[in-house]
């Protein structure tokens, strides 16, 4: 009965791959959203969908992708892995854009 | 102006004692301040939050006070716990929804 689960829990990989995290919400809301702590635990938005629909597109490398094929599911795909892509990503929902935000576990991704 | 500023970067704190973290902003059109806590290995929770109306929220053992003049605000947490150690993050909410986080502080609570 987990509210926000993400797969894989981590993730190590070597650069130049291509990868995917899924995320898939069972609390019924409309709004999912991507954040990328780094290693000093700073925690940044990356994207955010409102009903299947991007409505925060933050200034991120273009080798991300997030793909919403329904309401409860936000999956991001990552291109062409570095170095620097190393780091937890977390996956959020709410209920409207200005609803409580919800977290997932975190995938740990460490690109080698 | 899109920075939230959160200080101490970690805080030890005896069991029993007040732990405080505070945070400060600059953008007026911020309107909902959260606080989330995360335990290692974890995802961040909300802990509580406050609207700008109000100066002070209470829930438990938890209080968010509020200085819309200043713009600064601080999570007080009373009777401090073992179990309270976590890094706590305040947040602000911009005008598109968006949620910009403070740099976090480690809290450690001593037995």
């Amino acid at each position: 009965d987990t509210a926000v689960s993400q797969t894989p829990k981590y993730l190590v990989t070597q650069m130049g791959n291509d990868k995917s995290i899924k995320c898939e919400q069972n609390l019924g809301h409309d709004t999912m959203y991507w954040y990328k702590q780094d290693s000093k635990k700073f925690l940044k938005i990356m994207f955010s969908y409102n009903n299947k629909e991007l409505i925060i597109n933050e200034t991120v490398p273009n080798r991300f992708s997030p793909k919403s094929p329904d309401k409860a599911h936000l999956n991001l795909h990552i291109n062409s892995l570095e170095l620097g892509d190393s780091a937890v990503y977390f996956c959020a929902s709410s209920q409207a854009r200005q609803g409580e935000q919800y977290f997932g576990p975190g995938t740990r991704l460490t690109v080698t | 102006q899109q920075q939230v500023k959160q200080s101490p970067q970690s805080l030890i704190v005896q069991k029993g004692g007040i732990s405080i973290i505070n945070c400060a902003y600059e953008n007026t059109a911020f309107d909902y301040f959260p606080w989330y806590q995360q335990f290692p290995g974890k995802g961040p929770a909300l802990l509580i939050a406050i609207r700008p109306d109000v100066s002070e929220k209470k829930e438990g053992r938890f209080t968010i006070s509020f200085n819309k003049s200043a713009k600064q605000f601080s999570l007080h947490i009373m009777d401090s716990q073992p179990g309270d150690s976590a890094t706590y993050f305040c947040a602000a909410r911009d005008s598109s929804y968006k949620l910009i986080f403070g740099s976090g502080t480690r809290l450690l609570v001593r037995p």
